[in-house]
Order: C-alpha cells, then structure tokens, then sequence
C-alpha cells in the first residue's frame, strides 16, 4: 500500500520560502507510470493545484503559481518537494502532497486524477 | 482560465439519490473526476475517467458526463456520505482544475 508523508515547518514568515518534503513509502517514486503533485487548500476554502513533478526533474505548475514555485525530486531517497517563495498570508493552507496519474482518455484527451493522497500539513505564514 | 463550477451544498434524506453537478466549458468532451473529504480528512478518489470507481468505493457511487455538466450521482445516500466533494479536469491552458466544492447533508 502505497504511503505519503509530508513533512516541513508549520510558521513561516511573510516574505520567506516554504519548503516540504513528501516521503513516498510502499513504492517507487522512480516509476514511469505517473507523477507526483503539490495541492494545497487555504482553511475552510477549496483545493488548489501547485505543480507536478516526474521522476526525472521535469514539472509543470499552475499558472497563478509558476513565478514562485518550484518542484524537484530525491530518487535516491525516495522524495519529492516543493519550494514556494516571497510568502503572504494567502499561502496560508494545509499542502498535500499525492501521487498524479496522467494520460490520454479514450477520445485523445488528456487527462489527470490524483489517486494517493498524504494527510496534509498544516503552513501558516505569519510575523 | 478554465472554471469548474459546482453548488455550494446539496442536502438529501438518508436512503435517497443525491446528485451534484460540476459544470465547465466543454467538459463534456474531458474526463472529469471526484473526491470526497471528511473534515479534518485527505481528499479520496470516488470516480475517475468520468465513470469509473476505484477499488474500495461503493458501487453506490457512480459518475456520467454530458455536455457541459459532470454529475456525480449517490445512490442510497447514508449518514457517512456527509462531506465535501470536488470534482476536477485537465484543461490545455490551466492544467489541473479543481471546481470549488460542494457539501453534501444527509438529514
């Protein structure tokens, strides 16, 4: 069964770079049948996507995001990770970490779900 | 930007069909999925590829798509259905697209 687990400080303050780390256990972050996402969600608000990242380096982010955000992977220790910099109170959020299964449908179109999610943790940015 | 829309809230009695609706520019031509989340709970897959259920979720959940609208359906709605659900595409210029939620009542 496969297992994520964030891991990162809980008070940031304005200004500064968040920094999380997913730890994957129960498989291979190294596979190449799908990727790995950052998906955070403000309190009492609604899931927002970050960015996803493969397991050779290669991302892609949400557009309102792209300017700040960057992801990377650790093979060798089976993690990834998110870097999210010049910090305000509206990055204020629980970030889940989960695995991103990406493809083609059956008419062409492409398509993604998440399927594996961390339970979250909790970043307030605040003086 | 590409927007999913849902109802803020549905409310349903225990026992009967509750039905919430995801609509978005040609989604009907995407394959749109789901999430339930219980409060202080992660996010979990209900239905993939529009209609499709991953392992472990009832059957009672099911998925369709049709023109613009994705619908998730729950048929015999019981008490531990309760939640917020989101549904959510890919889009060209957006990428990954998450619609604004909406919470389900049984009462």
């Amino acid at each position: 069964q496969l297992h994520l687990q964030e891991s990162g400080p809980e008070l940031v303050k304005p200004s500064e770079t968040l920094s999380l780390t997913c730890s994957v256990s129960g498989g291979s972050i190294s596979s190449s049948s799908y990727f790995w996402a950052w998906i955070r969600q403000p309190p009492g608000k609604g899931l927002e996507w970050i960015g996803t990242v493969f397991y050779t380096g290669n991302s892609f982010y949400n557009p309102s995001l792209k300017s700040r955000v960057t992801l990377f992977v650790d093979t060798s220790k089976n993690q990834f990770s998110l870097n999210l910099n010049s910090l305000t109170a509206a990055d204020t959020a629980v970030y889940y970490c989960a695995r991103h299964w990406d493809y083609y449908d059956g008419r062409g179109q492409r398509a993604a779900y998440f399927d594996y999610w961390g339970q979250g943790s909790l970043v307030t940015v605040s003086s | 930007s590409f927007d999913l829309t849902q109802p803020p809230s549905v409310s349903v009695s225990p026992g009967q069909t509750a039905t919430i609706t995801c609509s978005g520019d040609t989604l009907g031509h995407k394959s749109a999925c789901w999430y339930q989340q219980k409060p202080g709970q992660s996010p979990v897959l209900v239905i993939f590829e529009g209609v499709k259920r991953p392992s472990g979720i009832p059957e009672r959940f099911s998925g369709s798509n049709s023109g613009n609208t994705a619908t998730l359906t729950i048929n015999e709605t019981q008490p531990m259905d309760e939640g917020d659900y989101y549904c959510q595409a890919w889009d060209s210029r957006s990428a990954v697209v998450f619609g604004g939620g909406t919470k389900l009542t049984v009462l």
